[in-house]
């Protein structure tokens, strides 16, 4: 069993539509979880980070993490086009550097 | 620089060669990390350095794969007697130090990508 399981997709929804991702994990000692955008032949540019369970938002995008479940998930909202790319969950320890990625999940927005 | 640079972009080379893949981090960077990454899968962590020490090296696959980072800026990822099971993105990434002692945002570079034939 992989330490963070991802759906990969692929995920196709309409414009303007509300967006779902998500990922869960085995290992409790995560303690920081992040959302990476990546195009493609680009590579992976941060979107969202926090820290412990809890909800964060920036603009379109809100993150979850609830720890008791292990499950995190990212919405989109009012979906464009251009958020159309594969989305990366990954976590990491308390005073480990070491990032573990999910599959990540392909998502396509229909105009 | 304005983002993590590296090279060569595109490196092909045969079975049982040594390939040497760059990677020139952020100005000021301290963190340096090195990540493969397999078509349709997310990266898979190598190994990193804070400064010019390797800190942890636990996801080099064999004793075939090394890297160095002498100065504590560019560093270096070396692959010996190359094998057809290497063939994929290798990124590099970088980030700097928190004021608490963690790592802020990673940075990835475009990656090199290498094919083994």
């Amino acid at each position: 069993q992989k330490e963070v399981e991802q759906d990969p997709g692929p995920l196709s929804v309409p414009e303007g539509a509300i967006v779902s991702l998500n990922c869960t994990y085995s290992n409790s000692a995560f303690q920081y979880f992040m959302w990476y955008r990546q195009y493609s032949r680009k590579g992976p540019e941060l979107l969202m980070y926090t820290y412990s369970s809890g909800n964060k938002e920036d603009g379109r995008f809100t993150a979850q993490v609830d720890k008791s479940s292990k499950y995190i998930s990212l919405f989109i909202r009012d979906s464009q086009p251009s958020d159309s790319a594969t989305y990366l969950c990954a976590m990491r320890n308390f005073g480990n550097e070491k990032l573990t990625f999910g599959t990540g999940t392909r998502l396509t927005i229909i105009p | 620089g304005a983002g993590v640079s590296q090279s060569p972009r595109y490196k092909v080379t045969k079975r049982g060669q040594d390939v040497a893949l760059r990677c020139d981090p952020i100005s000021g960077h301290v963190s340096l990390y090195w990540y493969r990454q397999a078509l349709g899968q997310g990266p898979e962590f190598l190994t990193y350095f804070n400064y010019e020490a390797q800190q942890d090296k636990s996801g080099l696959p064999n004793d075939r794969f090394s890297a160095e980072r002498p100065e504590g800026s560019i560093s270096t990822l070396t692959i010996q007697r190359t094998e057809q099971r290497d063939s994929a993105m290798y990124r590099c990434a970088s980030s700097l130090i928190g004021d608490e002692g963690e790592s802020t945002e990673a940075f990835f570079g475009q990656g090199t990508r290498l094919t083994v034939v």
